[in-house]
């Protein structure tokens, strides 16, 4: 099992480029999450599915776009970056609700200029 | 709404010594209570939860944490700590009662063990 895996680990965009992180678990879980940590903030979760097909927004969702058209894959998009999504992000997954035991990837490392 | 705070950035302890690292919460349910672990450039790490039954709850790498309902608290304990213990640690708290999906987590607290 690779676990929860995400690309690129790290990442340098212009302000107004777009891009997308991308996730993907080989656990079969139902539930995945994406989280942007800023020091001194904790995690904040940014959007979440509770499987394929069904997604939702979390507490900051503005500026993202997510789609899960397989159990396995949970892209992130940002559509026009800003400086203010200067972030660490991390993808989770769970084989419960996402308000359980998760399982982190290790991280995209992105800085928007 | 739910919350968890933990009110120390940072915890310095000796290697060999008892550590403790502090989480309050509140929900207006029932809790559902989380610790991680994060490395440096590492993701997190799930250590121990707390769901229901007893109030000592043993976890990873000889962690345990204990629940108190009348004070809201759910504070992370190792009785003898390693310099590699040494990361930052993740309260987490997910209010079952309400049926929320969204767990809120904790700013962190920063651990480092002295040799």
């Amino acid at each position: 099992n690779a676990g929860v895996t995400q690309t690129p680990k790290f990442q340098v965009l212009k302000t107004g480029q777009s891009m997308t992180l991308q996730c993907a678990q080989d656990m079969n879980h139902e539930y995945m999450s994406w989280y942007r940590q800023d020091p001194g903030m904790g995690l904040r979760l940014i959007h979440y599915s509770v499987g394929a097909g069904i997604t939702d927004q979390g507490e900051v969702p503005n500026g993202y776009n997510v789609s899960r058209s397989t159990t396995e894959d949970f892209p992130l998009r940002l559509l026009s970056a800003a400086p203010s999504q200067t972030s660490v992000y991390f993808c989770a997954s769970s084989r419960d609700r996402p308000g359980n035991e998760q399982f982190f990837g290790p991280g995209t490392r992105l800085t928007v200029l | 709404a739910q919350s968890v705070a933990q009110p120390e950035d940072q915890v310095n302890v000796a290697e060999g010594n008892p550590l403790t690292v502090k989480c309050t919460y509140s929900v207006s349910g029932n809790p559902y209570l989380f610790w991680y672990v994060q490395y440096p450039n590492r993701g997190l790490q799930f250590l121990l939860k707390y769901i229901t039954g007893d109030n000592l709850v043993k976890g990873s790498y000889g962690f345990e944490a204990e629940f108190n309902k009348s004070q809201t608290s759910f504070h992370l304990k190792k009785p003898s700590a390693l310099v590699s213990d040494s990361a930052l640690y993740f309260c987490a708290v997910r209010d079952e009662t309400g049926g929320s999906y969204i767990p809120t987590f904790g700013r962190g607290t920063s651990l480092i063990v002295h040799p």
